[in-house]
């Protein structure tokens, strides 16, 4: 089992749509939740960060944690087509002690105009 | 600006040559990253740092070699011994303190 699975996609949803993107997880030990946006042959760009369990909002951006369920989830409002792009969920602090991060494979997102 | 700068952005390499991909940072950040992004396999993780002077093998790190000689530069030779070298290369660094990891733009090199 993979310790981070996430949904390859594509995703396409019309603009102005809310979209949903996940992760789950396997590894209840990890403390640190991130989600970046990589656009096509660039470097991912950090988007959300969060620590434990909880929500963050971030302008059209939402992100939830749950780790009960080991979940986390980025939600999109009102989306547009300059976002679509490859979002990466990526999690840290696991009990080695060190700061590595495990990142998912990335969901690849359209939006159509 | 702070950052995190790498180059090349396109490299080719020949057969049998080693070839070095830069990092660097102004981030003042403690850990530094390499990472190989090939489709559909995701970040995999090739070495770290979490010090000056002192690094650590990720997943993959056969093929690969990297120094920490100052703080703000990480670089990445990609040795003869790794057979299959072509894919997109991403430096990132964090703040141990803090954990978020923040990545520079990547270096994609070829085999030619």
């Amino acid at each position: 089992q993979k310790e981070v699975e996430q949904d390859p996609g594509p995703l396409s949803v019309p603009e102005g749509a809310i979209v949903s993107l996940n992760c789950t997880y396997s590894n209840s030990a990890f403390q640190y939740f991130m989600w970046y946006r990589q656009y096509s042959r660039k470097g991912p760009e950090l988007l959300m960060y969060t620590y434990s369990s909880g929500n963050k909002e971030d302008g059209r951006f939402t992100a939830q944690v749950d780790k009960s369920s080991k979940y986390i989830s980025l939600f999109i409002r009102d989306s547009q087509p300059s976002d679509s792009a490859t979002y990466l969920c990526a999690m840290s602090g696991d009990t080695s002690g060190t700061y590595k991060y495990i990142f998912g494979t990335g969901t690849r997102l359209k939006v159509l105009a | 600006d702070g950052g995190i700068t790498q180059s090349p952005k396109y490299l080719f390499r020949k057969e049998g040559q080693n070839v070095t991909l830069s990092c660097e940072q102004n981030l003042n950040h403690d850990a530094m990253y390499w990472y190989r992004q090939d489709p559909g396999q995701g970040l995999r993780l090739i070495y770290y740092s979490q010090i000056v002077n002192d690094f650590q093998k990720g997943d993959i790190a056969e093929g690969y070699s990297v120094s920490r000689e100052k703080k703000e530069s990480f670089p990445l030779t990609v040795t003869s011994a790794q057979k299959n070298p072509t894919a997109f290369y991403l430096c990132a660094s964090s703040n141990v303190k803090y954990t978020e990891a923040f990545f520079g733009q990547g270096t994609r090199l070829t085999v030619v």
